[in-house]
């Protein structure tokens, strides 16, 4: 079966700080990867997603980046943290279908 | 520009009794919906799904109804658990293997 990992768990980061969350996928080959951010009270925001190794589209412009240096691992990074950048991320996959399936999520908060 | 919107912030439901939550659409584009379960400090669960060919999908507690000439659709939790409790967000696709908008979703809370 297929498993979703994500870490940290939880992070706290001062501002201008650099950051790096991971997220790796078992149990299946060439998935869609995406990242998702959930501000406190609002919706999932998607921020990047993946469709191949070195294959990166953006949602929206921000202070984030993401890579996919292998198969099943795709990871989120900023050079320097803004506050704005609290919130919840989250790593998803899919192998073709709709349903996409979740990580348990990164809690990040910039100090 | 959202194209997808769940105009009930929360809704609270007795024990037993329906839970219907609401999710209106914008892009006739759409052709695939979703509705995904989180409990707080969690990823989201997929729940049920309906293609825009159907009108219905049935999983359980858990029917999903679609109204395309709306460009609505909802979900009917009966009967509601105080484990139903939790956010319930509301998602859509155009596009196969691609990419999905979600709702910024409802809070159900169900009393015992």
């Amino acid at each position: 079966s297929q498993t979703i990992h994500q870490w940290p768990a939880t992070l706290v980061q001062p501002v201008g700080s650099p950051l790096s969350l991971e997220c790796t996928v078992e149990g299946t080959s060439n998935p869609n990867l995406y990242w998702y951010r959930q501000a406190a009270g609002r919706g999932l925001q998607l921020l990047f997603y993946s469709v191949g190794i070195g294959q990166i589209s953006s949602e929206v412009p921000q202070n984030l980046s993401a890579s996919r240096p292998q198969d099943r691992q795709f990871i989120l990074s900023s050079k320097k943290l803004l506050l704005s950048d609290s919130g919840f991320y989250l790593c998803a996959w899919t192998s073709g279908a709709y349903e996409q399936y979740f990580g348990p999520g990164t809690r990040l908060t910039v100090t | 520009d959202q194209q997808v919107k769940q105009n009930s912030p929360s809704l609270s439901v007795q024990e037993g009794r329906i839970s219907i939550l609401n999710c209106d659409y914008t892009n006739s584009m759409f052709d695939y919906f979703l509705w995904y379960k989180k409990y707080p400090a969690e990823g989201p669960t997929f729940l049920i799904s309906i293609s825009s060919i159907k009108d219905k999908n049935e999983d359980g507690r858990f029917t999903v109804f679609l109204n395309k000439s709306a460009k609505h659709l909802s979900l009917h939790i009966v009967p509601s658990q105080p484990g139903d409790s939790a956010v319930y967000f509301c998602a859509a696709s155009g596009e196969y293997g691609n990419k999905l908008v979600f709702g910024a979703g409802t809070i159900l809370r169900v009393k015992s």
